[in-house]
């Protein structure tokens, strides 16, 4: 099983909205990964968890808040968020954090209104 | 700072024929990864190749093949007998290492299109 599960795949929230999104692999991965992907542009990172701590924070705002509850779930928590937030939110897992291949889930089309 | 350049936006190329799509990049680490990614409209970004610095060998995957010439700091990736569904962005990454922990940084991508 070399899949990674994003949920859910499309989600629409006001400004003032609070959601979240989730993240799910089960192949023992132990180092997690959200990136950003804005429309014709390549996928930049935001976070890496690894070994469900927080090892790498790209001076991201902090209404994106992630969350590593276990080895397997990642969670994206947004609020108060902005129309310029608005992208595909990727979340990937990778064997350990140093150097191995990452795999990724199908994303997360997020749009702010 | 790492650097990956991808300079086709857009590359056409007929079903069963071969198509080369270039990618460039700037390191001065001597320990290096290089992917290839292939995401579809779907968005998924799927995993196709990689190649380690030191790897004396060009990988291969299937109908991919990764032309990697280390000198001219060029890992151009091969698709042989190309397919309708190959029709996708494709994306050219290097592994960058930040205080111990891997990050990938992207080229701009190549939109492939495959017809028939």
């Amino acid at each position: 099983d070399t899949e990674v599960t994003q949920t859910p795949k499309h989600l629409v929230m006001g400004m003032t909205n609070k959601k979240s999104l989730k993240c799910e692999q089960h192949m023992g991965h132990r180092a997690m990964y959200w990136y950003k992907q804005k429309a014709k542009k390549p996928p930049e990172l935001m976070f890496v968890y690894s070994y469900e701590k927080l090892s790498i924070n790209e001076s991201v705002p902090s209404r994106f808040s992630p969350e590593c509850p276990n080895s397997s779930l990642l969670n994206l928590h947004l609020h108060a968020l902005q129309p310029e937030d608005s992208a595909l939110y990727l979340c990937a897992s990778s064997l350990s954090p140093r150097e191995t291949e990452a795999f990724f889930g199908q994303g997360t089309r997020l749009t702010v209104v | 700072a790492q650097k990956i350049t991808q300079t086709q936006p857009g590359m056409f190329v007929q079903e069963k024929e071969a198509v080369t799509l270039d990618c460039t990049y700037d390191t001065s680490d001597p320990s290096y990864g290089l992917f290839w990614y292939k995401q579809p409209s779907s968005g998924e970004m799927i995993f196709l190749i990689y190649q380690g610095s030191y790897d004396q060998q060009n990988a291969t995957e299937g109908r991919y093949s990764l032309n990697f010439q280390k000198a001219r700091k060029s890992a151009n990736l091969v698709i042989s007998a190309s397919q309708l569904g190959d029709s996708a962005m494709y994306f050219c990454a290097m592994r960058e290492m930040n205080t111990g922990f891997q990050k990938l940084v992207f080229g701009t991508g190549t939109r492939l299109l495959v017809s028939p």
